[in-house]
């Protein structure tokens, strides 16, 4: 059974870098892409950014300045750090597998079961 | 950017109703187009992809049409545990992008 599972701080400060890791079970890293996508409360889904197990990203043009996505392959898990985050920031935070088609891996067919970060100090 | 547009916005029907659910894109994206369904609390879940293949697992029931810059989803006998919300997402460039969802709820 495939499992991808966020961890990290519920609560950041104002200004601050919120950072995550999610681990991904039960089926090969490669060969996707892996994605952060959120949802701040009572509102819709923005994709963050993905990343390939080889390295290779994209970012969305939005937030691009202040993310970073990065792969470590040896714990097949790939983490998020999203810095200088403000209120606007509190969201529900999704990671997400994504299979390609149409020269772009934006097919979310595994989900984590998302994870709160409140950015308040 | 590429815009989705979603209506309604909200619906309610009858257990056994047909449910449809619209989605237009601001640009033409071909067939490249899914749906979700989100229960409260929960992680989306893909439904249907490339705008009209249904995801293994998920009921006949379930069903999406449309090319170019309209979309449409239909929940042909709505039953009980379908309340949720539905987006729809585009891929056709990046970023992808999601329409603002259509929260479907029981009469």
């Amino acid at each position: 059974q495939m499992l991808l599972q966020e961890s990290g701080p519920g609560l950041v400060k104002p200004s601050e870098t919120l950072s995550l890791t999610c681990i991904f079970s039960g089926g090969s890293f490669s060969s996707y892409y892996w994605s952060w996508i959120r949802q701040p409360p009572g509102k819709g889904l923005e994709w963050i950014g993905y990343i390939y197990y080889s390295g290779s990203s994209s970012y969305n043009p939005s937030l691009k300045s202040r993310v970073t996505i990065s792969v470590d392959t040896s714990k097949n898990q790939f983490s998020l750090k999203l810095n200088s985050v403000t209120a606007a920031d509190t969201a529900v935070y999704y990671c997400a597998r994504g299979y390609c088609s149409n020269g772009l891996c934006a097919t979310f067919d595994y989900w984590g079961q998302g994870t709160l970060v409140t950015v308040s100090s | 950017d590429i815009q989705m547009t979603q209506s309604p916005s909200s619906l309610s029907a009858s257990v056994g109703d047909r449910v449809t659910i619209t989605c237009q894109a601001s640009q033409y994206i071909s067939n490249y187009l899914n749906w979700y369904q989100q229960k409260a609390g929960k992680a989306p879940k893909l439904l249907i992809y490339e705008a009209s293949n249904l995801e293994t697992g998920v009921p006949s029931r379930f069903s999406g049409s449309g090319s170019g810059t309209d979309f449409t989803f239909t929940i042909s006998s709505l039953q009980p545990e379908d309340t949720a919300t539905y987006y729809c997402q585009q891929y056709d460039n990046l970023p992808p992008t999601f329409g603002g969802g259509t929260k479907v709820e029981i009469k």
